[in-house]
């Protein structure tokens, strides 16, 4: 059963406007969750976790996370996108870090 | 401090052929793992370790073994290559926090 899915395969915004990348898990005991950010070509990068604590989570590069365990959501954001932030963001779940198939974010001028 | 060292970066195999991508990762990680990820597709988890000794399947362990006899190094064996098996291939570690991923190994089987 797919553990993380990612509602978005390809989502395209404006550069200087807001971004909302979609997550969603299904529940475990321990719901360890995580963002990452892979460019064209390279490894992937980890923004943003949540173990506990504080449901918004904030990352490196300006984002953020809102964990929602009423909704089984984890879902990024960032309040400006910048033409860099054009690349493919995985979610990912758990100690086993089960991913999601991605989203491809394009950024227009 | 090096991370997560992945060899080799690039590998062309022939169908049937066998051999092992290397990982080792110097920062005491107790949890590795192997991913593939297909063009255009997300990481499918292979196999993963959670110390020493200990292995376990993931999503797409079929046609893979692995083992971890030691802390550091966590390699990834393919016995008898298939032309399903061309992917680049991520290995990654962490102890409790701060997951770090190794550069890839792009492996093509014809």
């Amino acid at each position: 059963a797919q553990s993380v899915t990612q509602p978005d395969i390809h989502i395209t915004v404006s550069e200087g406007a807001s971004l909302e990348l979609r997550c969603n898990y299904s529940y475990g005991a321990t719901p360890y969750l995580f963002w990452y950010v892979q460019s064209p070509g390279q490894g992937l990068q980890l923004l943003l976790k949540y173990f506990s604590g504080d449901t918004l989570v904030q990352g490196i590069k300006g984002f953020e996370a809102e964990f929602k365990r009423s909704q089984s959501s984890f879902n990024l954001r960032k309040p400006s996108v910048h033409w860099s932030d054009a690349a493919e963001y995985f979610c990912a779940k758990g100690h086993d870090m089960r991913f999601g198939a991605g989203t491809r974010l394009t950024v227009k001028p | 401090n090096a991370g997560v060292t992945q060899t080799p970066k690039f590998r062309i195999l022939k169908i049937g052929q066998s051999m092992t991508l290397q990982c080792t990762q110097d920062m005491n990680h107790n949890y590795m793992y192997w991913y593939r990820q297909d063009p255009g597709m997300g990481l499918k988890l292979i196999y993963y370790s959670v110390g020493a000794g200990i292995t376990d399947k993931g999503e797409v362990p079929n046609g893979y073994n692995v083992s971890r006899s030691t802390t550091e190094d966590f390699p990834l064996r393919l016995e008898l290559a298939a032309p399903s098996q061309t992917s680049v291939y991520f290995c990654a570690s962490t102890r409790t926090q701060g997951y770090t991923f190794g550069s890839g190994t792009r492996l093509t089987v014809v």
